[in-house]
């Protein structure tokens, strides 16, 4: 069975730019949420979906925003791209009752 | 954000000796998570923790949920080479809207002389 896929694995931006980084979740998880992780640190928390619905939220400006499609895939979205959003973003899928979160290999995003 | 204290930073031990790692949190969870990070690859799911006392095991790995709620550990018996990587803890709470996002300490690195 396949995992969470994502795509792509890895992107160069310039500041200023737009980015849209895709997931798919593991089949019959309904659930995604994304992470990013700054090297040296633990994955911190962006967005989390399920069906379709934003179900939480963290700390991180507008210009991060993400859907979920009805095939339970997801995207995010980031604008006006800064230096300090290069990291790797991670997409986790689960089911909603579930409280094991799997992730997928992540995009490593650098903006220059 | 928010993170959890994970403790040792790192760690290099040499093949076949136990390994010991612990994370504490000023906050209550319901479920404690281990996972492991090789470079460059997103993390794997080692061992999920559901109830306090609760004690698992997989393999050569056996994690343990605090009493309290606020704490867990991460054992490993006899490494062997291929356990290099960093171990992070996470915990997670169940927040109104059904919001399972996951606090994460910073990581153990373990390196393993063969």
């Amino acid at each position: 069975d396949a995992g969470v896929t994502q795509s792509p694995t890895h992107l160069i931006k310039t500041r200023g730019q737009h980015v849209t980084l895709r997931c798919s979740p593991i089949s019959g998880h309904k659930s995604v949420s994304w992470y990013q992780q700054v090297l040296g640190q633990g994955p911190q928390f962006i967005f989390q979906y399920y069906e379709k619905e934003e179900r939480g939220r963290g700390n991180f400006p507008d210009r991060f925003s993400a859907r979920q499609f009805p095939n339970y895939s997801s995207e995010l979205n980031v604008n006006a791209l800064l230096l300090g959003d290069s990291a790797l973003y991670l997409c986790a899928s689960s089911t909603l009752q579930g409280s094991e979160q799997y992730f997928g290999p992540g995009t490593r995003l650098t903006v220059t | 954000g928010q993170q959890l204290n994970q403790s040792p930073q790192s760690m290099f031990i040499q093949e076949g000796e136990d390994v010991s790692m612990n994370c504490t949190s000023s906050s209550i969870f319901n479920t404690w998570l281990w996972y492991k990070q090789d470079p460059g690859e997103g993390p794997v799911l080692l061992i999920a923790l559901y109830k306090a006392g609760e004690l698992t095991s997989n393999g050569r790995l056996t994690a343990q949920f605090g009493i309290t709620r606020k704490d867990s550990f991460l054992n490993i018996s006899a490494s062997i080479p291929s356990d290099v990587g960093i171990y992070f803890c996470a915990g997670q709470s169940l927040n109104a809207g059904n919001n399972r996002k996951l606090i994460w300490g910073l990581g153990t690195s373990l390196a393993v002389n063969p």
